[in-house]
């Protein structure tokens, strides 16, 4: 199996701000990743597939960058409704899997 | 619009058969793969599992002995079934699509572009 882990697991920063995520898997696995966002109480939502391409519903403050096991989603500019926890998913192997999440807080 | 919309019970008791449906609403159903997700409450989410309109599976090995997923094509449904339940299956359980991904050597699932809105299964005695 495909250990995603994420770092920071909590980020604490201001409106404003750029945060960036970063996402490790254990072997490489190509550009085989995504990125989603979730909210208390809400299903996730993709922010990035093919790690770099934005679906065109996502606004392109979201970005994403990397290739085989390092990968980073960056948050050009935080607002209110970017405050939430990122998951990262590998889809190179079965089973699929998720990195544990970095929560995005307010400072 | 694409929906998703799922349902099932919501309370087990230890060493019942957990049963989550979902429904999908607009796109091409064949052209998907369809997957199940759980989240612990508090943390993060695990992968179960995928089906295709021609019942290809790929499960999670963590939980393959206890769970069979299958696809009603007909009411472009697909259903999750856990059997013999522990607390530890207690979660938010989330169906979602994952287009199909053609290279030169497979066609596969990848990213999760849609979501049903996730239900809350506890086991307790």
């Amino acid at each position: 199996e495909i250990v995603m882990t994420q770092s920071p697991a909590t980020l604490s920063l201001s409106p404003g701000d750029r945060a960036t995520l970063s996402c490790r898997a254990s072997q490489s696995i190509g550009n085989n990743l995504a990125w989603y966002q979730q909210k208390p109480g809400q299903a996730p939502r993709l922010l990035i597939f093919g790690a770099s391409t934005r679906p065109t519903t996502i606004p392109d403050k979201f970005s994403g960058s990397g290739s085989g096991t390092e990968f980073t989603l960056t948050i050009s500019s935080l607002q209110s409704e970017d405050f939430a926890v990122y998951y990262c998913q590998q889809y190179n192997d079965w089973p699929r899997t998720f990195g544990q999440g970095t929560k995005v807080e307010i400072k | 619009q694409v929906q998703l919309q799922q349902w099932g019970a919501g309370l087990l008791k230890p060493s019942e058969t957990l049963s989550l449906t979902c429904a999908v609403y607009g796109g091409s159903f064949n052209d998907y793969y369809w997957t199940w997700i759980r989240q612990p409450p508090g943390k993060g989410l695990e992968w179960i599992g995928e089906i295709n309109h021609s019942e290809i599976t790929n499960y999670n090995p963590s939980l393959k002995s206890r769970v069979t997923i299958s696809v009603d094509t007909s009411k472009n449904q697909f259903t999750l079934k856990v059997n013999s339940v522990t607390a530890a299956d207690t979660g938010v359980y989330y169906c979602a699509r994952s287009p199909r991904l053609i290279t030169s050597s497979a066609v596969t699932s990848y990213k999760l572009d849609f979501w049903g809105q996730g239900t809350l299964v506890t086991v307790s005695s």
